[in-house]
């Protein structure tokens, strides 16, 4: 069956330093997204993207964090200057078109650990 | 801005049957669902509900929605020990994005 890749499962960091998580959707998914769950607490929705550009974002989404999908394959969240406060799990999810019924699936997660 | 709320923690015996609530306040949620997260794992779609169904069946899950209360339930029947985990309630409103509940831990108990 078809699942989420994300890369790496753990990555600790250094507040300042810039990393960017790895996810490979499902391949004739068109619709990617990424979210957060701090410690604790509900998972938060960040960014969709589709057809190359973003098609919605929350307000946590701001101009440290970008999104991109470098290839075919990838599609990428980069953290320009990390903050404590970033430490979270962040999950990428793809589905294959839009409304209710186009299911999210989910990849495992990467936590993030800032220091 | 959207409110999801659900119960923290839920403990119940092996064979017994769970029920998983859920409150929220955007009446404008088109589709609802249940998602299963175990440990170190990712978001698992266990089902959803239109918001024009009362009810819907899939196996041992049973979802009810009351859309006066805004209301959302899931039950697990026969429940097992493979079902501990935790268990989101999410809507999307409209477009794609997910509002997630604070998640219920489920605990089954031999």
């Amino acid at each position: 069956e078809p699942e989420v890749t994300q890369t790496p499962s753990h990555q600790v960091t250094q507040m300042g330093q810039e990393v960017i998580l790895r996810c490979v959707p499902i391949s004739n998914h068109l619709y990617f997204y990424w979210y957060r769950q701090i410690l604790g607490q509900k998972v938060e929705f960040l960014v969709s993207f589709y057809n190359n550009e973003i098609s919605e974002k929350s307000e946590i989404f701001d101009d440290q964090f970008s999104v991109e999908r470098p290839d075919g394959s990838n599609f990428t969240l980069k953290i320009r200057s990390t903050k404590l406060e970033d430490s979270a799990m962040y999950f990428c999810a793809s589905s294959e078109g839009q409304g209710g019924t186009d299911t999210q699936y989910f990849g495992p997660g990467t936590r993030l650990t800032v220091l | 801005g959207e409110d999801v709320e659900q119960s923290l923690f839920l403990s119940v015996r092996e064979g017994d049957s769970s029920v998983i609530n859920c409150t929220y306040t955007d009446s404008s949620s088109t589709y609802l669902y249940w998602y299963k997260q175990e440990p170190g794992a990712g978001l698992q779609l266990l089902t959803y509900i239109f918001s024009n169904m009362d009810m819907k069946q899939d196996q041992r899950l049973t979802v009810l929605l009351n859309k006066k209360d805004k209301h959302l339930s899931l039950r697990i029947a026969d429940t097992q020990t493979g079902d501990s985990a935790i268990y989101f309630c999410a809507f999307t409103g409209g477009g794609n994005k997910l509002t997630f509940g604070t998640g219920t831990q489920l605990k089954v108990e031999l």
